[in-house]
């Protein structure tokens, strides 16, 4: 089994629908990571997170919101979809900080907003 | 702030010859540095690393890269291309805080 997961793998909605991307980890780690992916932009960072009572924002967190439930799962929200958000999602997981970690990525989550 | 510049957003080679992935960094503090690679349809997975540990960092499938302080870069290599290495390589750099920022990437294509 896979131990970055993420639901939906794919996802089409319609503007202004709210809609809520999930991802679970079996690797015990306590860093999770929510980031999006456009063609030509590489990977940004939307939202992190230290452990379940520490939520930070990334570099593009507007319209985006998140919901840390349990160590393993992290909850990536668009409260409002409009299309400039159809992108790929990607959830990744890290053991650790102090940058010489690697982070661990999950198959990632297509939405498409029409 | 730290950022990294793939110089290349496409390249092209026959298979069996060799591979140059070109990756420079900024960053205010020692880095560290991966290259990923995402195949199509697939998510993304470490090549290899650099933790200022050894500047020649071997990674998985033969690739390999050298950290160049002086010239502040982190280039992929591979000595030939295999028709299995099509696909999407990112350089990332990250600082102390686990802040991981992503090239733009470089899409590999390997002709038989």
């Amino acid at each position: 089994d896979a131990d970055v997961t993420q639901t939906p793998r794919n996802r089409i909605t319609k503007t202004g629908k709210r809609i809520m991307l999930e991802c679970s980890q079996t690797k015990g780690h306590d860093r999770m990571y929510w980031y999006r992916q456009d063609p030509g932009l590489g990977l940004r960072l939307i939202y992190y997170s230290f452990d379940v009572k520490d939520i930070n924002k990334g570099e593009i967190s507007d319209g985006y919101s998140v919901s840390r439930q349990a160590q393993a799962k992290f909850s990536l929200s668009l409260e409002s979809a409009i299309p400039n958000q159809t992108a790929l999602y990607f959830c990744a997981t890290s053991p650790g900080t102090g940058g010489r970690y690697e982070q661990y990525f999950g198959p990632g989550t297509r939405l498409t907003v029409t | 702030a730290q950022s990294v510049t793939q110089l290349d957003s496409h390249v092209s080679v026959s298979e069996g010859t060799p591979v140059l992935l070109r990756c420079n960094y900024s960053s205010s503090y020692s880095p560290s540095l991966f290259w990923y690679v995402q195949h199509p349809n697939k998510g993304l997975q470490l090549l290899l690393k650099y933790t200022s540990a050894a500047t020649l960092v071997k990674g998985i499938n033969g690739f390999e890269a050298e950290f160049k302080k002086s010239e502040t870069s982190f280039h992929l290599t591979k000595p030939s291309a295999h028709m299995s290495d099509a696909a999407e390589y990112f350089c990332v750099v990250s600082d102390t805080n686990n802040d991981m920022r992503f090239g733009a990437g470089t899409r590999l294509t390997v002709k038989p």
